[in-house]
This record gives structure tokens, sequence and C-alpha cells, in this order.
């Protein structure tokens, strides 16, 4: 499809394991994004990307989270030795330029740490 | 603090009501504005950008107010499909900051 991919759409693991999280933005988006959303509260900022660089990485929770971005294309966010506090629904959002208004969000990797 | 606050709601409200929603932000620098709509587990979307002068589109209108680092959003005769959670985003230096949203129920 044309919009932004996400994968897994869930993954349940068990505390202390490794969880990586996908996201295929739209063809030709120079910006991507990664949000966190705990059930009932709003938008968490992670980590953007211009291209493959990722000029504010201030939002990532730990150590134990990191991004990266290959062919100013797909993104992994990966989260080390995960916790219960972890579980959320993690977004993905692309968009054209970072500074334009539309961001479109995928539809989420609902993560939930056992 | 948080860059952007909002009133969590939930609005209950009668179809045909006219409902609107507060937005305040807190750094002066912030360069663009939005509000966007989040159904219930789903993803947020793009309802519209919010200009200084005001914009409508068809039954909903937005405000800046950039003296007063405050965002509005009025919705005139609501209906039931309108119901959900309605976000407001500001952009500041290339990161787009998402209050934590106000509920709409609209009530039959």
């Amino acid at each position: 499809g044309a919009g932004v991919s996400q994968s897994p759409s869930n993954k349940v693991t068990e505390k202390g394991k490794d969880v990586e999280l996908r996201c295929d933005p739209i063809s030709g988006h120079t910006a991507l994004y990664w949000y966190r959303q705990s059930l009932g509260q709003g938008l968490e900022f992670l980590i953007y990307f211009q291209g493959n660089s990722a000029p504010d990485k201030s939002g990532l929770p730990s150590d134990r989270f990191s991004a990266e971005r290959t062919g100013g294309s797909v993104s992994t966010l990966t989260i080390q030795r995960t916790q219960q506090e972890d579980s959320a629904v993690y977004l993905c959002a692309s968009s054209l330029e970072p500074n334009t208004g539309e961001l479109f969000f995928g539809e989420g990797s609902r993560l939930t740490v056992l | 603090r948080k860059e952007v606050e909002q009133d969590p709601g939930p609005f209950n409200v009668p179809e045909g009501a006219t409902v609107a929603f507060n937005c305040t932000y807190s750094n002066s620098a912030s360069q663009s504005f939005f509000w966007y709509r989040q159904d219930c587990r789903k993803e947020p979307k793009l309802l519209m950008s919010v200009y200084s002068s005001g914009n409508e589109d068809g039954r909903f209108t937005a405000q800046l107010n950039r003296a007063s680092q405050y965002i509005s959003l009025l919705i005139r005769d609501s209906k039931l499909s309108d119901s959900a959670t309605y976000l407001c985003v500001v952009n500041m230096a290339n990161k787009f900051y998402f209050g934590s949203g106000t509920k709409l129920n609209v009530k039959p």
C-alpha cells in the first residue's frame, strides 16, 4: 500500500528480552518520527530522522532504546532488555519534509511486556 | 511543564451542538500548529492546520493567538461521527509536540 507500514502490529514479549519494531514510511518522505502512546495517554516523542540522520534523540527514554534508518527509508526501533513500563503502542509517522504539517501515521506496533 | 496542554474532557454533547476545545503551548518559538483527530485504538490523522488569521473547513474553525500562546478548535453542528479525541499539535524545531487530547462524545 501507499501508506506508512509498521510491523509487527502486535508483540508480546517477556521482560528482559530485546524487541525490534519496523517502520516503512511513505516513499519519498524525508522525515520519519517515532512516538510512544501508553493506554489513555498522549503521544510521547521519541526520535526523528531527517534522511538517515537523527538530529534529535532527546526523547528516547533510556539507553535501552535505539533507532536507525537506512537508505532514507526503513527505520527500526530497538528496545533492549524490555521492562513492563515499555508496554505501549509505538507509532511511526513520516512527512515529506520535517516542518510540513501533515504527519502520516502507521497503525502502530502494540508492545506488551509480561 | 508540558509543551502542549489540553483539557482532557470528556465533552459530552448532543448532536447539533457547537463545541469548542482549547489548547495552550509553552514555547513562544513554536512555528506551526495543527489539530489532529484520533479515533479509539486508531492512529492520529490530520484534521486541519491552524493559521494566525484563523481558518475554516466546513463545520470546523481553528484559531491561533500567538500573543497568548493559545489555539482553539470550534465544531459546529456536531455529528455522531465527530466523536473522537482531538489532539492539539505544535511544531518547533522540526519536532511535533502533541497534547494529550480532548475527548468528544456526541450523543444522539
